[in-house]
């Protein structure tokens, strides 16, 4: 069965740095989302991304954050400026189709540590 | 925006109890409600969802009851097993493309 994935699956940085997240959605879906968990909390939206534009944002992706699809699989998402709120599990997901976007899969997440 | 309320967030049960964890919501519009289990470390899993023009969806021992009128939905786990330990999480989802979580449930199957 496909599924979404992500790499790397832990990266430590110190505040300041950037910091790119990658992500290869299943193949045939067309809508591509990153989330985020931070430690022992619900998962937060931050993006949704759909015909190689951002359809919807959060309060919480600011001008330090941004999402790319550089080529036909990854889907990345670049923070600038890492600050040590920034620590968080981020994940990946994509939906449909044949589903519809609401069944969102999701990678395994990247543990992004900051310093 | 939307707000997802979730209870209880911890729950026990014995093996082969059943059981139920219960979600609200704010938003009229929203018209999709996945369930995610997720296993310490892992990802989310979609385990099972219900869109708002049905009442109630089975799939083998999980089922998922909605009630628009009271904006609420539920996830019935029957005949629990210790595998069905995990943190369970709801999600509603309106007009975009947004998921919405609560805070999860993190549910423990006594042997």
């Amino acid at each position: 069965e496909p599924e979404v994935t992500q790499t790397p699956s832990h990266q430590v940085t110190q505040m300041g740095q950037e910091v790119i997240l990658r992500c290869v959605p299943i193949s045939n879906h067309l809508y591509f989302y990153w989330y985020r968990q931070i430690l022992g909390q619900k998962v937060e939206f931050l993006v949704s991304f759909y015909n190689n534009e951002i359809s919807e944002k959060s309060e919480i992706f600011d001008d330090q954050f941004s999402v790319e699809r550089p080529d036909g699989s990854n889907f990345t998402l670049k923070i600038r400026s890492t600050k040590l709120e920034d620590s968080a599990m981020y994940f990946c997901a994509s939906s449909g189709p044949p589903a519809g976007p609401g069944e969102q899969y999701f990678g395994p997440g990247t543990r992004l540590t900051v310093t | 925006g939307e707000n997802v309320e979730q209870h209880p967030s911890t729950l026990s049960v014995q093996e082969g109890d059943s059981a139920v964890i219960k979600c609200t919501y704010s938003d009229s519009a929203s018209n999709y409600f996945p369930w995610y289990k997720q296993e310490l470390g892992k990802r989310p899993q979609l385990i099972i969802d219900i869109r708002s023009n049905v009442g109630e969806k089975k799939d083998q021992r999980i089922a998922v009851t909605l009630n628009k009128t009271a904006k609420h939905f539920s996830l019935h786990i029957t005949e629990t097993q210790p595998e069905d330990s995990a943190v369970y999480f709801c999600a509603a989802m309106a007009g975009s493309y947004q998921l919405t979580f609560g805070k999860g449930t993190k549910l423990s199957v006594i042997p």
